[in-house]
């Protein structure tokens, strides 16, 4: 069985600081991780993804993660935030081959600053 | 990526009544995925679509509750009937090709009464 955990619930940031919104997962396969965005009132949007090819996965809007692993980890960066940023954040998890069944993280919502 | 196109965006009704929920892409696509979203959780599989073939529902869904219908490869409907309060959420529909990431339309919004 697969399975994500989103560490934070809510991460608050000033417009201009690093952005870190933690995952971890759990998966019996060689899986794939995707980080999708939120906007209030919108459907969900692909980030990024990973299936087994760079660990680095550089996705839309300055967002990366690193899949490490050694930790079960997939955590999503970004260097400098945007208040157009302020959105909820969804880890993914699925099995990498043929049609994917997503099992979605509980969310964490980014709150930007000024 | 596809675009997806939902109907209604949005939608209030009164319980004991039901609503079908339209999910229209712009290309062809093998399967089509229906999510729901209850307020402030996160999303929730009901079922896989593929052209054809009756609908593979997840466990806790049925097909009585939640009716489904792929009647070609761009389209798809899912049926929320007899409502109540609880079914109040974001219902969402998905596309997806083999080893390829879904692509989310912008969901439907109901509401019971």
């Amino acid at each position: 069985a697969q399975s994500v955990t989103q560490l934070d619930s809510h991460v608050s940031v000033s417009e201009g600081t690093p952005v870190l919104l933690r995952c971890n997962y759990s998966s019996s396969y060689s899986p794939s991780l995707f980080w999708y965005v939120q906007h209030p009132n919108k459907g969900l949007q692909l980030l990024l993804k990973y299936t087994s090819a760079a660990t680095l996965v550089k996705g839309i809007n300055g967002f990366e993660a690193e899949f490490k692993k050694s930790e079960t980890s997939f955590h999503l960066t970004k260097p400098s935030a945007h208040m157009s940023d302020a959105a909820e954040y969804f880890c993914v998890v699925s099995e990498n081959t043929g049609f994917q069944k997503l099992v979605f993280g509980t969310g964490t919502r980014l709150l930007v600053s000024p | 990526s596809a675009v997806i196109s939902q109907k209604p965006s949005r939608d209030i009704c009164q319980r004991g009544t039901s609503l079908t929920i339209q999910c229209q892409v712009d290309s062809q696509v093998t399967m089509m995925f229906w999510y729901r979203q209850q307020p402030g959780q996160s999303l929730t599989l009901i079922a896989t679509a593929n052209q054809g073939s009756e609908a593979t529902y997840e466990s806790g869904f049925v097909i009585d509750k939640f009716p489904i219908s792929r009647p070609n490869l761009t389209f798809s409907t899912l049926t929320v009937s007899n409502m109540s309060p609880e079914d109040s959420s974001i219902y969402l529909c998905s596309v997806g090709g083999e080893n390829q990431p879904q692509h989310f339309g912008d969901g439907t919004r109901l509401s019971i009464l």
